[in-house]
């Protein structure tokens, strides 16, 4: 299946410092990338979706402004979660489509822990 | 929006026995509705999809239906095994294309007791 990479797998920072996640698709191109969040034992919520030479859209009650991404190439999008805090904290996985399949391809996960 | 509802949230059943998760949605225009397996710390990993022109799909231990009416669909298990213990996310989407927004159901931790 198609392969979409992420990283880090993981990294702790310190509150108010930022942090910029990569998604990688990398045996195809992806003009449309997705980003989600996941809290411990809870579902996946989409934060915004990540489109290729365009702003992203956000879904409601995410703060565009904290939550800054770019899609500046087919293969490649970035998280940069800005002014981290404590309660940023979460898995944030990012996933791309191949094709008119619907089907979504999931990086491996990135898990932020803020101190 | 889209919102997908999912039940139960834990199922435990004997190794051997079947299990059924089940999702509503409630935007009548999806039309895409797959099925994840989540293991502790990793990617959600696709098990089973189906698409609203079609009631039912099946592929080995699993199946999964659909009624577009009701705007529901299911996810059964048979057979089930300790591997299978995990947590599992139903999910939905509508068109266009491949721009996949789905939205995934609360999920159902699935704990199959050897």
């Amino acid at each position: 299946g198609a392969v979409v990479s992420q990283h880090p797998s993981w990294v702790i920072c310190k509150s108010g410092t930022s942090v910029k996640i990569e998604c990688r698709s990398l045996d195809f191109q992806a003009t449309t990338m997705f980003w989600y969040r996941q809290f411990p034992k809870q579902s996946l919520m989409l934060m915004a979706t990540s489109n290729e030479g365009s702003k992203a859209t956000y879904e409601q009650g995410v703060e565009k402004d904290k939550f800054l991404i770019n899609h500046a190439s087919l293969t490649l999008s970035t998280l940069t979660v800005t002014s981290a805090h404590p309660e940023d904290s979460s898995f944030y996985i990012c996933s791309a489509g191949r094709g008119n399949t619907g089907e979504l391809f999931f990086g491996e996960g990135s898990r932020l822990t803020v101190l | 929006g889209e919102n997908v509802e999912q039940h139960p949230s834990t199922l435990s059943v004997q190794e051997g026995d079947s299990a059924v998760i089940k999702c509503t949605y409630s935007d009548s225009a999806s039309n895409y509705f797959p099925w994840y397996k989540q293991e502790l710390g990793k990617r959600p990993q696709l098990i089973i999809d189906i698409r609203s022109n079609v009631g039912e799909k099946k592929d080995q231990r699993i199946a999964v239906t659909l009624n577009k009416t009701a705007k529901h669909f299911s996810l059964h298990i048979t057979e089930t095994q300790p591997e299978d213990s995990a947590v599992y996310f139903c999910a939905a989407s509508r068109p266009p294309g491949n721009t996949g927004k789905l939205i995934f159901g609360q999920g159902t931790t699935l704990q199959v007791k050897p």
